[in-house]
């Protein structure tokens, strides 16, 4: 069965450091989603890309964020510097062409980032 | 705005118990999609279900069943015969029509089935 895949799956870096993850969605899916979960909170989005182009990031740091889907496949998602308020799960999610409200997401595994 | 309320935050049950967990949602959409997600130790989130606004019929897949009821902006979730491998995080989310695809997701439920 097809998955999402992210790396690293934990990250330990100290503040002001640059920490930088990567997903690569399910083939064949268009839309990709980068969430960020805090500890005992639900995800919450930072950016969605259809193909190359961003199609939402309202919530996305852009002090300190951004993200890049440059071939409109695999994507990067990088913080810095980082700070302490940035320890969380880092999740990517994508869905089929199109990415209409009602389309599936289907998520990785999420890389757990530790900023001390 | 959407919004998505799932207000018990830890359930525990013993084993073959059965057991529902809850989830309101607000939207001023009448067209929407509602899902349930789970999040087992660790910390990928596996898709359940997706139900749809305009369709209030029940589901059941083997001992998981839900009941969508507009009325109450009810979309509830509930294991019949748990079993330890169901402990996990339950979350509920909302999809609407003029939201493009962004999911917006309740606080989640803990739920720990013990032996």
């Amino acid at each position: 069965e097809a998955e999402v895949a992210q790396s690293p799956r934990y990250k330990i870096t100290e503040k002001s450091q640059a920490v930088a993850f990567w997903c690569d969605p399910i083939s064949g899916h268009a839309t990709l989603y980068w969430y960020r979960q805090i500890l005992g909170q639900g995800p919450e989005l930072l950016v969605q890309f259809q193909d190359e182009s961003v199609v939402d990031d309202s919530q996305l740091p852009k002090d300190r964020f951004s993200a890049e889907r440059l071939k409109g496949v695999d994507s990067t998602l990088k913080i810095q510097p980082a700070e302490l308020g940035d320890s969380a799960m880092y999740l990517c999610a994508s869905s089929p062409v199109g990415g209409g409200y009602q389309e599936t997401q289907y998520f990785g595994p999420g890389t757990r980032l530790l900023v001390l | 705005a959407q919004k998505v309320t799932q207000a018990q935050t830890e359930i525990s049950v013993v084993e073959k118990e059965d057991v529902t967990l809850d989830c309101v949602y607000e939207t001023r959409d009448t067209t929407y999609y509602l899902f349930w997600y789970k999040q087992p130790p660790s910390g990928e989130l596996v898709f359940l279900i997706r139900r749809n606004s305009f369709d209030e019929q029940n589901e059941i897949s083997g001992r998981y069943s839900w009941n969508f009821q507009k009325s109450t902006s009810s979309f509830n979730f509930t294991i019949t015969a748990s079993q330890v491998v169901d402990s996990a995080v339950y979350f509920c989310a909302l999809s609407e029509d003029n939201a493009g695809n962004m999911l917006t997701f309740g606080g989640g439920t803990r739920l720990m089935v013990k032996p």
